[in-house]
């Protein structure tokens, strides 16, 4: 079966550009996250969806980043006005409900990584 | 919060001998504790986890991690390395009832 997937996997922009990143979870994972690797360090947590609840937010770094999700599929990580601090991969990660979710196994897509010139 | 520390950015090892990757939690509760690990160029895949039971957890491709109270700590272990084990290792804690808090990762190298 497919695993998570996003695209693209690469994108450069230039700073002040607005950016759009998606993520395909797999089929029946009704949990999602966004994380955010900047060189040299850990996983930032960003923000998580599950089901139709309202999305957990409290990791968006600025009101510049935003994310949406439509019902348990394809979600989007937008980043307006990119600045270079900006520039990481940006891991998205899908996991099942409940006790998968529970034992910390998410399943993550190989990550697109954004270059603001 | 919980939280984990890597105190090594890299680790070396010359193929065959023992690998160890060293990790270490701050909790209050019970801590549930996990390993990842990042080859390049692709996303992160779940290693092993402990959440209750026996202090020493299996998990893929022959790794395994102890868990030890007194210590705090929760190493990754695996007894003779492969090359391609090569890749960037993260430990984890659950900070809520989904959330992952991740250390910053330790790259293992091992050489033939």
């Amino acid at each position: 079966g497919a695993g998570v997937s996003q695209s693209p996997s690469n994108k450069v922009t230039e700073k002040g550009k607005d950016v759009e990143l998606r993520c395909d979870p797999i089929s029946g994972h009704t949990a999602l996250y966004w994380y955010r690797q900047r060189l040299g360090q850990g996983l930032e947590f960003l923000i998580y969806f599950q089901g139709n609840s309202a999305p957990d937010k409290s990791g968006l770094p600025s009101d510049r980043f935003s994310a949406e999700r439509t019902g348990e599929s394809v979600s989007t990580l937008t980043i307006q006005r990119t600045q270079q601090e900006d520039s990481a991969v940006y891991l998205c990660a899908s996991s099942l409900r409940g006790a998968q979710a529970l034992r910390g196994e998410q399943y993550f897509g190989p990550g697109t990584r954004l270059t603001v010139t | 919060a919980q939280s984990v520390a890597q105190p090594e950015d890299q680790v070396n090892v010359a193929e065959g001998n023992p690998l160890t990757v060293k990790c270490t939690y701050s909790v209050s509760g019970n801590p549930y504790l996990f390993w990842y690990v990042q080859y390049p160029n692709r996303g992160l895949q779940f290693l092993l986890k402990y959440i209750t039971g026996d202090n020493l957890v299996k998990g893929s491709y022959g790794f395994e991690a102890e868990f030890n109270k007194s210590q705090t700590s929760f190493h990754l272990k695996k007894p003779s390395a492969l090359v391609s084990d090569s890749a960037l290792y993260f430990c984890a804690v659950r900070d809520t009832d989904y959330k992952l808090s991740f250390g910053a990762g330790t790259t293992v190298t091992v050489r033939a």
